[in-house]
């Protein structure tokens, strides 16, 4: 059972090159999430998608698009790339829906992918 | 709104020594306490959970009690190893919402 499965590892990219960080689960879970991670600064959420088709803004979403492919499967885009989004990217699922949970909203995460900008 | 404040770090202790990392949390309703931890290059996993008041959690030799009345979740080891350096991360759920709210988490370090 592999869980949350992100691609790439690590990335190094030029300012204004775009990229599409992947991320896929395979525990049918419903809610999927983007964070970066920043020294000093913890976790914080990018975007979030609490069922297929629905996706909603965390607390830092400007300069990333998302989709939720499917159920499984929600991607992360860069369209220009910027040196403050050098960051360790990670994604996560939960089995919460829309309507939360408090016990479902235990988060999976995968191993992360480690980009930097130039 | 919600929030989750946890002692900066790092900690530093020497293997077997007793480990207390602090957590206070704000919430509107009666939230879900969660201690995650990420090893040295790795992602988050969960290592205990509390979903009611005086719900004690334990894994690993790791415990964490949910005190309702000073609104805390600290977590506690009696002897720590050097495979325990990582950082912890102190997490609510509120009922209603599909996310977690993180403290900003606190490195450990243990020499043997």
């Amino acid at each position: 059972n592999a869980g949350v499965t992100q691609t790439p590892k690590f990335q190094v990219l030029k300012t204004g090159q775009s990229m599409t960080l992947q991320c896929a689960q395979d525990m049918n879970h419903n809610s999927m999430y983007w964070y970066r991670q920043d020294p000093g600064m913890g976790l914080r959420l990018i975007y979030y998608s609490a069922s297929e088709g629905t996706t909603d803004k965390g607390e830092v979403p400007n300069g990333y698009n998302v989709s939720r492919l499917n159920k499984r499967e929600f991607s992360l885009r860069l369209e220009s790339a910027a040196p403050s989004q050098t960051s360790v990217y990670f994604c996560a699922s939960s089995e919460a829906g829309t309507g939360g949970g408090l016990t479902k909203n235990i988060q999976y995460f995968g191993a992360g992918t480690r980009l930097s900008v130039l | 709104g919600n929030s989750v404040t946890q002692m900066e770090g790092p900690v530093t202790l020497s293997e077997e020594a007793f480990l207390t990392i602090n957590c206070t949390y704000t919430a509107t309703g009666y939230p879900s306490l969660f201690w995650y931890v990420q090893y040295p290059g790795e992602g988050l996993q969960l290592l205990l959970k509390a979903t009611k008041a005086d719900d004690k959690g334990s894994n690993k030799g790791f415990e964490a009690t949910y005190r309702k009345e000073t609104t805390s979740f600290h977590l506690e080891k009696g002897s720590v190893q050097v495979s325990d350096s990582a950082v912890y991360f102190c997490a609510l759920s509120d009922s209603g919402y599909s996310t977690l709210t993180f403290g900003k988490g606190t490195m450990l370090l243990v020499s043997p």
